[in-house]
């Protein structure tokens, strides 16, 4: 079974600087990777994903990850973030072409801070 | 509008006293599923359902149920609720292959057991 893990649980940031949080995924076939956020009292929303092609993919408002299959990881990034991306940021992945379940990690809280 | 609604979105019950919160899609998804999140554990998958009449327990299924009569509701269903059911609980539903496996979620029901 596929597990993930986001080994930043708090960062905290001042507006302006750059962002990267890690997510490593453990399961040896393809997988769908995918990068959710969620702002204080919403649900989730899809930041990004990855099913197959160009390893850096680009998502709403700035953010991009890039899956690195050697190190399988699928690293969140964004060059300059600002106080209303302050939110949890949850990695996902699932098999690739199947129904088989999402397995999301334990999150990421981000502050950012004026 | 695609959207996956939930009801109730706030839910204040007592120990043992069954209670439903349903679920609706109307994107047509085959796939359908419920997570509770907590704090420093993420979303845990609960329960899903590939399709009308198919279900499977997820991760954390212990003390939950439920049906897939129709293709758009999925409901969750808590028997007897016990305090460490208190959570909030989202629902979640994809389509299947051809690249469509974004999982889209519904705005979270709180529930609290005394």
């Amino acid at each position: 079974a596929q597990s993930v893990s986001q080994h930043n649980h708090h960062v905290i940031l001042s507006e302006a600087a750059s962002l990267e949080l890690g997510c490593n995924y453990s399961y040896g076939g393809t997988v769908n990777l995918f990068w959710y956020v969620q702002y204080p009292g919403q649900h989730l929303q899809l930041l990004l994903k990855y099913f197959s092609g160009d390893p850096l993919v680009k998502g709403i408002k700035g953010f991009e990850a890039e899956f690195i299959k050697s190190k399988f990881s699928f690293n969140l990034r964004k060059p300059s973030v600002q106080w209303s991306d302050t939110a949890e940021y949850f990695c996902a992945v699932n098999v690739a072409g199947g129904y088989q379940k999402v397995t999301f990690g334990t999150g990421t809280k981000l502050q950012v801070i004026p | 509008e695609a959207q996956v609604t939930q009801n109730p979105r706030y839910l204040i019950t007592v120990t043992g006293k069954k209670l439903t919160v349903t679920c609706s899609q109307n994107m047509n998804h085959e796939y359908m599923s419920w997570y509770r999140q907590d704090p420093g554990l993420g979303l845990r998958q609960i329960y899903y359902s590939m399709n009308v009449e198919v279900t499977d327990k997820g991760d954390v299924p212990e003390g939950y149920k439920v049906s897939r009569k129709e293709k758009r509701n999925f409901p969750l269903i808590l028997e007897s609720p016990s305090p460490n059911q208190t959570s909030l609980y989202f629902c979640a539903s994809r389509a299947f292959g051809g690249g469509q496996e974004t999982q889209y979620f519904g705005p979270g029901t709180r529930l609290l057991v005394l």
